[in-house]
């Protein structure tokens, strides 16, 4: 059964510090993994997919990499702003189902 | 504008009652998901569907029931049956390939009194 952990659950920087997301899992065989962004109380917004073929995607300044033997993922977001602050939670895609990590909450102190 | 909505937002329900939450989208999307969030946890499945009159469940489904009778519409019933119903539930919905993103919904926050 397919584990996601996402180490450390809580981590708080100062603006302009550049963030480092972890994310691992146990089964290696995924279709893709994505991160995605919680603000309180609300829905999940999609940041990045990486499909399994992939070793990194980019947007602005998130970049996602995936090293599947190892079974790790790591968003790094540059230049940290207090709009950063949120729970980042990531997925793995396998036989059709999303699996979950618990998100590490973010907070960004100006 | 496309997108999906979840009403409501806030729902109350007393023991023993049925309750349904509900989920529709405009996106054109084949595929649909209920989820449930508990704090300090991951999202967990509760049922998927993957096209219309047709459903699967997922790793939590007991006490949960759903429909689909229309491509845009996927509500959920939290059944008297369930132990533990208060929980942030989400939906969303995606292109029918593996390899598609999912689009969540703004959820709804259910409590049972």
């Amino acid at each position: 059964k397919q584990e996601v952990t996402q180490i450390p659950a809580a981590l708080s920087v100062p603006e302009g510090e550049n963030l480092v997301l972890n994310c691992s899992f146990t089964d290696s065989a995924i279709y893709n993994l994505q991160w995605f962004r919680q603000d309180p109380g609300k829905g999940l917004t999609s940041l990045l997919l990486i499909q399994s073929s992939q070793r990194e995607q980019t947007s602005g300044r998130l970049n996602a990499s995936l090293d599947k033997s190892s079974g790790r993922s790591t968003l790094y977001i540059a230049a940290s702003q207090p709009g950063d602050s949120a729970t980042y939670l990531c997925a793995v895609r396998d036989w059709g189902k999303l699996q979950f990590g618990a998100g590490t909450q973010v907070v960004v102190t100006p | 504008d496309g997108g999906i909505t979840q009403s409501p937002k806030y729902l109350f329900r007393k023991e023993g009652q049925n309750v349904t939450l509900s989920c529709e989208q405009n996106l054109n999307h084949d595929a649909m998901y209920w989820y449930r969030q508990d704090p300090g946890q991951g999202l967990r499945l509760i049922y998927y569907s993957q096209i219309v009159n047709d459903f699967q469940k997922g790793d939590i489904a007991e006490g949960y029931s759903v429909s689909r009778e229309k491509k845009e519409s996927f509500p959920l019933t939290v059944t008297s049956a369930q132990k533990n119903p208060t929980a942030f539930y989400l939906c969303a919905s995606s292109l029918a390939g593996a390899a598609d993103t999912q689009y969540f919904g703004p959820g709804t926050r259910l409590t049972v009194l």
